[in-house]
């Protein structure tokens, strides 16, 4: 099967900082790729979709200038938490899937903690 | 009203029981139907895709009813590695490839 890395696998960060969070396809290319957040207890939300060369459409009521995307190739995209605060302490997963209608991938997903 | 929505959990069961999951969701465009599973910690994993017909592997049997916008996922001789939440999931319609996620729904399989 289809294989998404991601990096780092956990983060610590101090409130004001900016965390960038990488999402990989390691054996095929993802034209595109989503990011989701998940709360504790909570299901997996989307935050963005993310196209291969074009900006990432996002989702009602996630702020596109605090979470950058960028997916400038075909197996990598970045997720970047800017001035993170502890409300933005969640479990960032990425998928990535071949087309768009394709079945998506998972990453092992980034857990992020804001002091 | 959610866009998928599980029956709440816990499901605490005995090894061996079996155990259904009631999943409904609300846009009647959706194409796409799945359950996937996600321990703790760890990403969702897709279990199995649901088709109209119903479809079975192993001890796991998914059913869709499309006119009463029903999903079900039933696991039969549950053992402890069962343990985990099941989510449905339900494709946007026509919103391309997205995804919805229900909530949830937790199982414990005990000895």
């Amino acid at each position: 099967g289809a294989v998404v890395s991601q990096h780092p696998s956990w983060v610590i960060c101090k409130s004001g900082t900016s965390v960038k969070i990488e999402c990989r396809s390691l054996d095929f290319q993802a034209t595109t790729m989503f990011w989701y957040r998940q709360f504790p207890k909570q299901s997996l939300m989307l935050m963005a979709t993310s196209n291969e060369g074009s900006k990432a459409t996002y989702e009602q009521g996630v702020e596109k200038d605090k979470f950058l995307i960028n997916h400038a190739s075909l197996t990598l995209s970045t997720l970047t938490v800017t001035s993170a605060h502890p409300e933005d302490s969640s479990f960032y997963i990425c998928s990535a899937t071949r087309t768009s209608l394709d079945e998506q991938f998972f990453g092992p997903g980034t857990r992020l903690t804001v002091l | 009203r959610k866009e998928v929505e599980q029956d709440p959990g816990p499901f605490n069961v005995p090894e061996g029981a079996t155990v259904a999951f009631n999943c409904t969701y609300s846009n009647s465009a959706s194409q796409s139907f799945f359950w996937y599973r996600q321990d703790c910690r760890k990403e969702p994993k897709l279990l199995m895709s649901v088709y109209s017909s119903g479809n079975e592997d192993g001890r796991f049997t998914a059913q869709l009813n499309r006119a009463s916008q029903y999903i079900s996922l039933l696991i039969r001789d549950s053992k402890l590695s069962d343990s985990a939440t099941y989510l449905c999931v339900v494709n946007g319609g026509n919103q391309g490839g997205k995804l919805i996620f229900g909530q949830g729904t937790e199982l414990s399989v005990k000895p």
